[in-house]
């Protein structure tokens, strides 16, 4: 059975920590893996990887993929309050099929 | 920038009631998704859609069906609504022949079954 599993469910930490948020996986015909930001709303788009050790970055936000261990980790530096959020990880199949884990809470305090 | 459009954005009807949750996108894309939510839960793969005419059951059981006669347009229809149908439901949309296209999601429906 296709998984993803995140870790860890959720986590509090102070403005300025750095955080590192991991996504495993167990999949049959990997395609992509995603990261989302889920506030109120719907979940919002962060980073899609493909390839194995190369990092993307986004301003304090980055991610890298291991294809060969099957993680993915989202690194958040410098934070702020407005982070606090469930920071989804989503593996998409190459039949287009989406699984998502269920996300790490984060919430940073002021 | 994503066009998904979810009506209505809260719903709050008795038990037994015929509900459609309408999803559109702008994009032309040609891949759409409906996921349900609990609070504080992952999001479930209810139903899917590689395009017109095209229809797929998702991963989690589901009573509601969907139909997609227009590349923009995505209902979901629940004919008998329950409690136990309390939920989120977040509508997707995606393109495939583009390459490297991330999902985008609609702000979603809040549905309640009293």
């Amino acid at each position: 059975e296709d998984k993803v599993v995140q870790s860890p469910l959720s986590l509090v930490v102070h403005e300025g920590d750095t955080v590192t948020l991991n996504c495993s996986y167990e999949v049959t015909n990997f395609r992509s893996l995603l990261w989302y930001k889920q506030e109120k709303k719907a979940p919002t788009f962060l980073f899609m990887l493909t390839s194995s050790g190369i990092e993307k970055k986004s301003g304090r936000l980055s991610s890298i993929l291991d294809k060969k261990e099957l993680f993915s980790i989202l690194n958040i530096t410098a934070t702020q309050t407005g982070d606090s959020a469930v920071y989804l990880c989503a593996v998409e199949l190459r039949t287009y099929k989406y699984i998502f884990g269920t996300g790490t809470r984060l919430k940073v305090l002021a | 920038e994503a066009d998904i459009y979810q009506t209505p954005r809260y719903l709050v009807i008795g038990t037994g009631k015929k509900i459609t949750l309408e999803c559109s996108q702008t994009m032309g894309h040609d891949k759409m998704y409906w996921y349900q939510q609990d609070p504080g839960m992952e999001l479930h793969l209810i139903h899917y859609s590689y395009g017109v005419n095209s229809t797929e059951k998702g991963d989690l059981s589901s009573e509601s069906t969907v139909s997609r006669i227009r590349t923009e347009h995505f209902p979901l229809t629940l004919e008998s609504a329950r409690p136990s149908h309390t939920s989120q439901y977040l509508c997707a949309s995606s393109e495939s022949w583009k390459g490297d296209q991330p999902q985008h999601f609609g702000d979603g429906t809040r549905l309640s079954i009293l």
